[in-house]
């Protein structure tokens, strides 16, 4: 099946640095979404991308739909504290998967104040 | 006002057991997923539903049974609990089997 690969796993950042994090895939997407998952909660959506090359922003926050539909990447600046959680890319599977989304694996995001 | 409720939030019971968790979305979505997120926090999709209708189930031991009675419900009933069932079940919802889908708060499930 198709399978998403984060990276890095975890990051431990100083509060205003900026973050970048990606996300891979083996196969072709045609739409990539970032979540946040905050402790305790359930997954939040953060940005969804459906064109190669796409840059889009929310906040803080600019994702982008790799040229070669295979991968994405989200940018945090000035990171503050509640920036603290799991992100995660996710993608809707191939074929006749009818609202199917793979995960990637998160990456956890720690600030430090 | 809550988007997509799930009931309960932390379910703690003995091995055998059977138990239902409850999902509620008010969005006037159609299309209702149940995922399991395991302890390395990888999130895995089980079932969706679209206007009631099972649409897709990824090879879930029978013991899970899905049911929704309306296309504001899908319901999470488990049979006979084994400790490997031990998970966050997550609730989402999308329209029209949507790639933007909105999840619940989660239950925590604990299988002793």
């Amino acid at each position: 099946g198709q399978q998403l690969n984060q990276s890095p796993q975890s990051m431990f950042i100083q509060e205003g640095e900026d973050v970048s994090m990606n996300c891979t895939s083996s196969s072709i997407f045609n739409t990539w979404l970032w979540y946040k998952q905050d402790p305790g909660e359930g997954p939040v959506l953060l940005i969804a991308l459906y064109k190669a090359g796409e840059l889009t922003s929310n906040g803080r926050l600019t994702a982008q739909f790799g040229i070669t539909r295979k991968d994405s990447f989200l940018n945090i600046s000035a990171s503050i504290p509640s920036d603290v959680g799991i992100y995660f890319c996710a993608g809707p599977a191939g074929g006749t998967s009818y609202g199917k989304l793979t995960f990637g694996q998160g990456t956890i995001l720690t600030v430090h104040p | 006002d809550t988007a997509v409720s799930q009931t309960p939030k932390y379910l703690v019971t003995q091995m055998g057991n059977d138990k239902s968790i409850k999902c509620e979305q008010n969005l006037g979505h159609d299309t209702m997923y149940w995922y399991k997120q395991d302890s390395k926090k990888f999130l895995k999709i089980m079932f969706s539903y679209n206007n009631k209708e099972l649409i897709i189930n990824e090879t879930v031991p029978n013991r899970f049974s899905p049911k929704s009675p309306d296309k504001a419900h899908l319901n999470l009933h488990i049979n006979s609990l084994e400790l490997g069932d031990s998970a966050v079940y997550f609730c989402a919802s999308s329209q029209e089997g949507a790639s933007r889908q909105y999840f619940g708060p989660g239950t925590r499930l604990t299988v002793l």
